[in-house]
């Protein structure tokens, strides 16, 4: 089965400081997707990045960072410079497989709240 | 931004009762999904649909009908609303081409007394 484990349930950070988001997957597919997701206090669910499995390169945007490792099956989430507007709940979502068919359905966990305090 | 709207936004209504919530997009995407939301559940796949007519149980579809008699619209039935099917329920749609991630509505907060 494949499976996410996002082990942060909650971090607070001091407004400019550095955050890392850590999500650790398992999957028997050799060929798969990872995503982000953020869901501010509003409560809409944002898409933010998608990775595919055979794309190692690391991804930055703006203040945020993705760094995919798959020799240790992880997808963690840098935000650079934290501001109080990134409060909210940060899911990584398990791996969907690549092969096209199916649902495409996701499947979010529990997924890290994070506080920016001014 | 999808083009996804959810109505209604709020509802409460008494166990018992049928409730139909609606999922409208603009861009005529053939993939649309009902997800619900609950603290310590994260996000579970109700139904999808992959075209008009065309739907599919998800994760947790006991309890819950869908019907898409056009592309842009994708309905949520709650037959007998009971006090378990209180959640926050999203609607989402894949992009055409775009490969499985997903965009979401705004959602829509029903309370089943």
């Amino acid at each position: 089965a494949q499976k996410v484990t996002q082990a942060q349930t909650e971090i607070s950070v001091v407004e400019k400081e550095d955050v890392t988001l850590d999500c650790v997957y398992e999957t028997r597919d050799t060929t798969y997707y990872l995503f982000w997701y953020k869901q501010p206090p509003s409560g809409e669910l944002v898409f933010l990045i998608r990775r595919n499995s055979f794309d190692e390169q690391n991804e930055i945007s703006g203040r945020y960072s993705w760094n995919f490792q798959k020799s240790t099956s992880s997808f963690n989430f840098t935000i650079t410079a934290s501001q109080v507007v990134d409060s909210a709940v940060y899911f990584c979502a398990p791996p969907s497989p690549y092969s096209g068919a199916g649902s495409y359905q996701l499947t979010f966990g529990k997924g890290t709240k994070l506080s920016v305090i001014p | 931004d999808a083009g996804i709207t959810q109505s209604p936004r709020h509802k409460v209504t008494e166990t018992g009762t049928p409730v139909t919530l609606r999922c409208h997009q603009t861009e005529n995407h053939r993939y649309m999904y009902w997800y619900r939301q609950d603290p310590g559940h994260g996000l579970r796949l109700i139904h999808y649909s992959y075209g008009v007519k065309d739907t599919d149980k998800g994760e947790v579809s006991d309890g819950y009908s869908v019907s898409r008699s056009k592309t842009e619209d994708f309905l949520l039935t709650l037959e007998s609303a009971t006090s378990s099917q209180t959640s926050v329920y999203f609607c989402a749609i894949k992009k055409t081409g775009a490969d499985y991630e997903q965009y979401f509505g705004p959602g829509t907060r029903l309370t089943v007394t």
